[in-house]
């Protein structure tokens, strides 16, 4: 089967850090992607990792470890906006022509002042 | 333009009556996705066009009928829905090849309620 693991909530301070996790089982696997959702709101792609290492993206980076089954994104300089659902996403392959996005629970991240 | 856009954004209907959604990009994308999300859950994939033919069907009820009309636009017509089909309708559309499928964007939704 096609499995993807993330922690549910993540609590952080302005100001601070957050990474969160997310590991997966994929019968394939193209790439590891990351959406952010606010309440009410819809996704939005925030980053996608074809291979090892790591992506920035201004405040936001993520990381892929395709020998683990692993990646993260992390969150640097957290501000209140950050407050969000956050799904990695993973592309398991192409199936007869088409595209398979599989997503993670998801993590709501709280962010405090 | 790099929106997608749907409508309508609420829709309540009764378990007899029949309604469509629609969906509308002009990014020049040729996959285009259909989502249902439950509140709390993360998008469940229904449906893929690619290059306006249906290419996946995530073994979705017969009374969720997708169509794709041209590269730009994307229905999903209801029929004879069940309360528990109440739901966010996400569409989203993306490049094709070369990891394109990877960025999705997604349209705002549409709420439907099934009485």
């Amino acid at each position: 089967g096609q499995s993807l693991e993330q922690p549910s909530e993540v609590t952080a301070v302005e100001g601070a850090i957050v990474q969160i996790n997310c590991t997966y089982q994929t019968s394939g696997f193209y790439g590891l992607s990351w959406y952010q959702q606010h309440d009410g709101g819809a996704p939005t792609f925030l980053s996608y990792n074809a291979l090892d290492g790591l992506e920035e993206t201004g405040r936001f980076s993520s990381f892929l470890s395709r020998s683990d089954s692993y990646g993260y994104l992390l969150l640097q300089e957290l501000q209140m906006k950050d407050s969000a659902s956050y799904f990695c996403a993973v592309s398991p392959g192409v199936d007869t022509g088409g595209f398979k996005t599989i997503f993670g629970a998801g993590t709501r991240l709280f962010v405090k002042a | 333009d790099t929106e997608v856009t749907q409508t309508p954004k609420h829709l309540v209907m009764g378990m007899t009556n029949k309604k469509s959604l629609k969906c509308e990009q002009h990014m020049g994308h040729r996959a285009m996705y259909w989502y249902k999300q439950k509140a709390k859950k993360p998008p469940e994939l229904m449906f893929v066009y690619s290059y306006e033919k249906l290419s996946i069907n995530e073994s979705v009820p017969s009374r969720f009928s997708p169509e794709c009309p041209n590269s730009s636009l994307l229905n999903l017509h209801l029929h004879a829905l069940q309360p528990e089909d109440s739901a966010l309708y996400l569409c989203a559309s993306s490049h094709l090849g070369q990891g394109g499928e990877n960025e999705q964007f997604f349209g705002p939704g549409t709420r439907l309620t099934v009485l």
